[in-house]
């Protein structure tokens, strides 16, 4: 079964500090994987997207890796800051490009 | 910056009444997504669009779901009868895909704010 698994379900980190989030996923085979960030009451917006020939991306201070070997991604963010509080979204994208398979979400908090 | 907009922002009703959500896609992107998104189950593909033709919407409950693009700058999702199971928050997202790309091709999806819907 296809499937998409994110840990931790939620985080707290102190301002500035550096955090991971992780995404394993079942889906084969394998298109590629995004990471969405969620704002409270907002709409998903894309932060990366790879294939399945990248393993890294970098947007800003968000730098996503894929193992598609052992079928793991993990989000790093870099020196925190308050408006990184939202929630991240792992969705792998299936080869046939026919469906997107969604994590159900990391929910980060940075505090000051 | 271009922007997907969707309407209303929140709806309460009763359930038994019908429920129409719009959409109005970034101008020039050629597919339309609608999902929902529950705390229990995250977010769920309801239907896409292509070129404004229906191309799946095998995620939405038939007989009482429908989704239709009148034009390239309208998308709508209707529920009737609305059931209190419905509650949840819709998004619509649009994109721009190549001929011959799957819908799901390595291109962003842009994301309206969605529409909170409550059935009482």
């Amino acid at each position: 079964k296809n499937q998409v698994e994110q840990s931790p379900q939620s985080l707290i980190i102190l301002e500035g500090k550096n955090c991971t989030l992780q995404c394993n996923y079942t889906v084969s085979p394998f298109s590629n994987l995004r990471w969405y960030k969620q704002d409270t009451g907002r709409g998903p917006v894309s932060l990366t997207i790879m294939t399945f020939s990248e393993n890294t991306k970098s947007n800003g201070r968000y730098t996503a890796t894929l193992d598609a070997d052992t079928k793991q991604s993990s989000l790093h963010i870099t020196a925190s800051q308050l408006s990184d509080s939202a929630s991240y979204i792992c969705v792998v994208g299936h080869q046939a490009g026919t469906a997107l398979i969604f994590g159900k979400g990391t929910t980060l908090s940075v505090s000051s | 910056d271009a922007r997907v907009t969707q309407t209303p922002r929140h709806k309460v009703t009763e359930m038994g009444q019908e429920v129409t959500m719009r959409c109005q896609p970034i101008l020039g992107h050629n597919t339309v997504f609608w999902y929902r998104q529950t705390m229990m189950q995250g977010l769920e593909l309801l239907a896409y669009f292509r070129n404004r033709a229906p191309l799946d919407d095998s995620g939405m409950p038939k007989d009482r779901f429908s989704a239709e693009m009148p034009d390239a700058t309208l998308a709508t999702l209707k529920i009737q009868p609305s059931e209190p199971r419905d509650s949840a928050v819709y998004f619509c997202a649009s994109g721009l895909v190549t001929d011959g790309q799957p819908p799901y091709s390595n291109q962003p999806q842009h994301f309206g704010d969605g529409t909170r819907l409550s059935i009482l």
